[in-house]
């Protein structure tokens, strides 16, 4: 079954530091989404993605964050200047246009911040 | 109003007991509720979904059981077996510009004893 890959699966950042997070979504999907769960909380949406723009964005994804498919098959969540408080699992999900098609996730990556 | 509380936050059933995980949400435009299962250090996966224009839906061992006139819905796990823990998150989504983002409950985490 195809799935959603994510990469690196733990990341240890300096605090202040940019990192890139990196997502395969699957391959005839069209929709794209970020999503982060900080530990023992809920999982929160940051940003959806369509058509090589964002098409919704919560008021965590500040300038801090930005999204791009820099090519046919990456999807990248970059954060910029990273504070402690970014530390979370960050979960990417995809999904195709065909309605009734559920969002596919990753199995994340742990961000840690220093 | 984007809300949707989830609860227990956690549960601990004996095997072949039934398992019950409700969620309520106030605002009546979520039009998609999935339950999701997430087992540690994996990603949240689809168990089962519904929309609101039906009242249960049975898949197997899982039940969405829903309450359109009271804006509550919950998941009935029977004959729960040791597999079956995990942490589960039942989920609303809106449809705005066609971006379906997901809003999450806190989780409950399911402990099936042998």
């Amino acid at each position: 079954e195809p799935e959603v890959t994510q990469t690196p699966s733990h990341q240890v950042t300096q605090m202040g530091q940019e990192v890139i997070l990196r997502c395969v979504p699957i391959s005839n999907h069209l929709y794209f989404y970020w999503y982060r769960q900080i530990l023992g909380q809920k999982v929160e949406f940051l940003v959806s993605f369509y058509n090589n723009e964002i098409s919704e964005k919560s008021e965590i994804f500040d300038d801090q964050f930005s999204v791009e498919r820099p090519d046919g098959s990456n999807f990248t969540l970059k954060i910029r200047s990273t504070k402690l408080e970014d530390s979370a699992m960050y979960f990417c999900a995809s999904r195709s246009s065909t309605s009734d098609q559920p969002q596919h996730f990753g199995d994340g990556t742990r961000l840690s911040i220093l | 109003q984007q809300q949707v509380k989830q609860s227990p936050q956690s549960l601990i059933v004996q095997k072949g007991g039934i398992s019950i995980i409700n969620c309520a949400y106030e605002n009546t435009a979520f039009d998609y509720f999935p339950w999701y299962q997430q087992f540690p250090g994996k990603g949240p996966a689809l168990l089962i979904a519904i929309r609101p224009d039906v009242s249960e839906k049975k898949e197997g061992r899982f039940t969405i059981s829903f309450n359109k006139s009271a804006k509550q819905f919950s998941l009935h796990i029977m004959d729960s077996q040791p597999g079956d823990s995990a942490t589960y998150f039942c989920a609303a989504s809106i449809t705005q510009g066609g971006s379906e983002k997901l809003v999450f409950g806190k989780g409950t985490k399911l402990t099936v004893n042998p």
